[in-house]
């Protein structure tokens, strides 16, 4: 069975400051996928990366990064200069194909994210 | 860029009542997935399509059916509705052909059930 784990249900931090929000996944699989999604108070999914299994080379763009160690079954997202339009839910998930195609996500359970000026 | 629609964005019912939400894929998407987020909770995997087929199945009730029609949009018909249906139910597509495509979502639909 497959399995995210986002440890962190809230965090608040400054304008400015860099966070850190952590995952953790559980498959048997070889082959998977994870994203990042991010839901504001709005309540839309904003999708923002997706990485494959074999692919762990970090990935940074603009203010967002993301570190992806298959050894300890990480795949952590750090946002450098935070700032309030930050603030929102952060979703980790992971995908197993099936049958060759995508497959369902499976999501953590979220990291509530507070950016106050 | 052309995104997911999904309607209608609001939806009030009582119990025992039904309700149809529709989706609407990104043009060449393929692939339709239906996702239940509760108060609170992460988005829940229900129920998904691909080609118009019924690719996979979670924690979808019995009282709820779901399709894909010919021209790729696809709808969640819910019957017996009970309070705890209340939820903002999300679609989302994928272009499948590709396997490293990413599931793009929808705005939702939000259900309160009275």
């Amino acid at each position: 069975a497959q399995k995210v784990t986002q440890a962190q249900t809230e965090i608040s931090v400054v304008e400015k400051e860099d966070v850190t929000l952590d995952c953790v996944y559980e498959t048997r699989d070889t082959t998977y996928y994870l994203f990042w999604y991010k839901q504001p108070p709005s309540g839309e999914l904003v999708f923002l990366i997706r990485r494959n299994s074999f692919d762990e080379q970090n990935e940074i763009s603009g203010r967002y990064s993301w570190n992806f160690q298959k050894s300890t079954s990480s795949f952590n997202f750090t946002i450098t200069a935070s700032q309030v339009v930050d603030s929102a839910v952060y979703f980790c998930a992971l995908s197993v194909p099936i049958y060759n195609q995508g497959g369902k996500l499976i999501f953590g359970q979220g990291t509530e994210l507070s950016v106050k000026p | 860029a052309a995104g997911v629609i999904q309607s209608p964005r609001h939806l009030i019912k009582e119990k025992r009542e039904t309700a149809t939400l529709k989706c609407y894929p990104i043009p060449r998407h393929d692939t339709v997935y239906w996702y239940q987020q509760g108060p609170g909770q992460d988005p829940q995997f229900l129920i998904s399509f691909y080609e118009k087929m019924q690719s996979d199945k979670g924690s979808i009730p019995d009282r709820f059916s779901a399709q894909q029609f010919s021209d790729y949009h696809s709808e969640l018909n819910m019957s017996s509705l009970e309070l705890g249906d209340s939820a903002l139910y999300f679609c989302a597509s994928s272009a499948n052909r590709a396997l490293n495509q990413p599931q793009h979502f929808g705005d939702g639909t939000r259900l309160s059930i009275l």
